[in-house]
């Protein structure tokens, strides 16, 4: 049962350019978290969604950020117009249940750098 | 609104030391989990323990042990007869426990970057 899978691992874009962050939940998970962490910081939620709709993005920047979770496919992560404040490990998680707080399953992160 | 308060930010150690990571919650909800992460060089995060609320029994796991206290609001990680594998950076974790369909959004604290030498 492979786990939670995230792609790439590292990601290197130019100021301006836009960056795609993908996540697999684990097989049976429908519900998804992001989350940020910037350098010497713990992790900070950025948005939670579950198939077809973002439930909670409290903590997503107001513009460039946008996510995702189609019925099919992976959950997408987008940057667009990357500027250097970017650069962090964005970690998804994802769980199999909404309503109680099970454990979340982290992925192994994505590192972007933006140049 | 939720915080987590690690503050103590790096500990050095010697191998075989014992040590303790303090973890201090605030919470206005009477019902929540706590966790602990650890977070090698290599980037991943791994799950350590889950706490619920209404259980403040000590755990103990091998050579890492959590002491709950709710009067206090800590959760505190101890490691005993420490190794150079424990170098890691360690997060301490909140959330609700809603059971509404609400999510179950996790508050990190800063986390404590460990390392122990041989």
């Amino acid at each position: 049962n492979a786990g939670v899978m995230q792609n790439p691992r590292h990601l290197v874009r130019r100021r301006g350019q836009e960056a795609r962050l993908r996540c697999s939940p684990m097989k049976g998970h429908s519900h998804v978290y992001w989350y940020r962490q910037l350098p010497e910081e713990g992790l900070k939620f950025m948005v939670y969604l579950q198939k077809e709709n973002i439930i909670d993005e409290s903590g997503m920047p107001k513009e460039r950020f946008s996510a995702e979770f189609p019925k099919e496919g992976p959950s997408i992560l987008r940057i667009q117009q990357v500027v250097r404040g970017d650069s962090a490990a964005y970690f998804c998680a994802s769980s199999p249940l909404s309503g109680r707080a099970t454990e979340q399953f982290f992925g192994p992160g994505t590192r972007l750098t933006v140049l | 609104a939720q915080k987590v308060t690690q503050a103590q930010t790096e500990i050095s150690v010697v191998e075989k030391e014992d040590v303790t990571l303090d973890c201090v919650y605030e919470t206005r909800d009477t019902t929540y989990y706590l966790f602990w992460y650890k977070q090698p060089p290599s980037g991943e995060l791994v799950f350590l323990i889950r706490r619920n609320s209404f259980d403040e029994q000590n755990e103990i796991s091998g050579r890492y042990s959590w002491n709950f206290q709710k009067s206090t609001s800590s959760f505190n990680f101890t490691i005993t007869a420490s190794q150079v594998v424990d170098s890691a950076v360690y997060f301490c974790a909140l959330s609700e426990a809603v059971i509404t369909g609400a999510n179950s959004k996790l508050t990190f604290g800063k986390g404590i970057t460990l390392s122990v030498r041989p």
